[in-house]
């Protein structure tokens, strides 16, 4: 069965910062990898999807890795702002269409 | 716009009672899923359907029921067997399968049991 696990489960860093957050997977026979952004009581917002071939992807500060054989993502976020305040999640898709969620990392940016 | 819609966002639910949520997509996805979601955690799965008129039961189906009688709905009932239902649910639907399958969400529901 696949579990993820995302570590620090809570983040606080102060404007201006880089950061890393950690996303981990048991099984690596996965599809893709997903990494969401989730506001208090919202929905979750799609961020970065990496192809299981892929090794990064970018979008804008956002940048993801993945390493599939050692069942690994990271979400790299460059120069943060407040703005950037909320929970990211990451999910392992399979090719059944189906999705295992981590618990996500809270991130505080500082004014 | 094309996107999921859940309603109401806040129920209030009180002992012994069934209550119905809401979601309807208009993005012509085959897959729909209902997941729940308790402060500070991650994401449950309770019920998922590939196809109309076809579903199967997620981690934590106990409790609750869906049907799928229209591609574009997948309601959800919170029955009175569900012993502790206070929390976020969240709808979803997936592009397809393989390695371009996204997933995507609606804004979630609250139901509190009063």
């Amino acid at each position: 069965k696949q579990e993820v696990t995302q570590i620090p489960a809570a983040l606080s860093v102060p404007e201006g910062e880089n950061l890393v957050l950690n996303c981990s997977f048991t099984d690596s026979a996965i599809y893709n990898l997903q990494w969401f952004r989730q506001d208090p009581g919202k929905g979750l917002t799609s961020l970065l999807l990496i192809q299981s071939s892929q090794r990064e992807q970018t979008s804008g500060r956002l940048n993801a890795s993945l390493d599939k054989s050692s069942g690994r993502s990271t979400l790299y976020i460059a120069a943060s702002q407040p703005g950037d305040s909320a929970t990211y999640l990451c999910a392992a898709n399979t090719n059944a269409g189906k999705s295992t969620f981590g618990d996500g990392t809270t991130l505080t940016v500082k004014p | 716009d094309g996107g999921i819609t859940q309603s109401p966002k806040y129920l209030f639910r009180k002992e012994g009672q069934n209550v119905t949520l809401s979601c309807e997509q208009n993005l012509n996805h085959d897959a729909m899923y209902w997941y729940r979601q308790d402060p500070g955690q991650g994401l449950r799965l309770i019920y998922y359907s590939q196809i109309v008129n076809d579903f199967q039961k997620g981690d934590i189906a106990e409790g609750y029921s869906v049907s799928r009688e229209k591609k574009e709905s997948f309601p959800l009932t919170v029955t009175s067997a569900q012993k502790n239902p206070t929390a976020f649910y969240l709808c979803a639907s997936r592009t397809g399968q393989g390695i371009f399958n996204t997933i995507y969400f609606g804004e979630g529901s609250w139901l509190t049991v009063v």
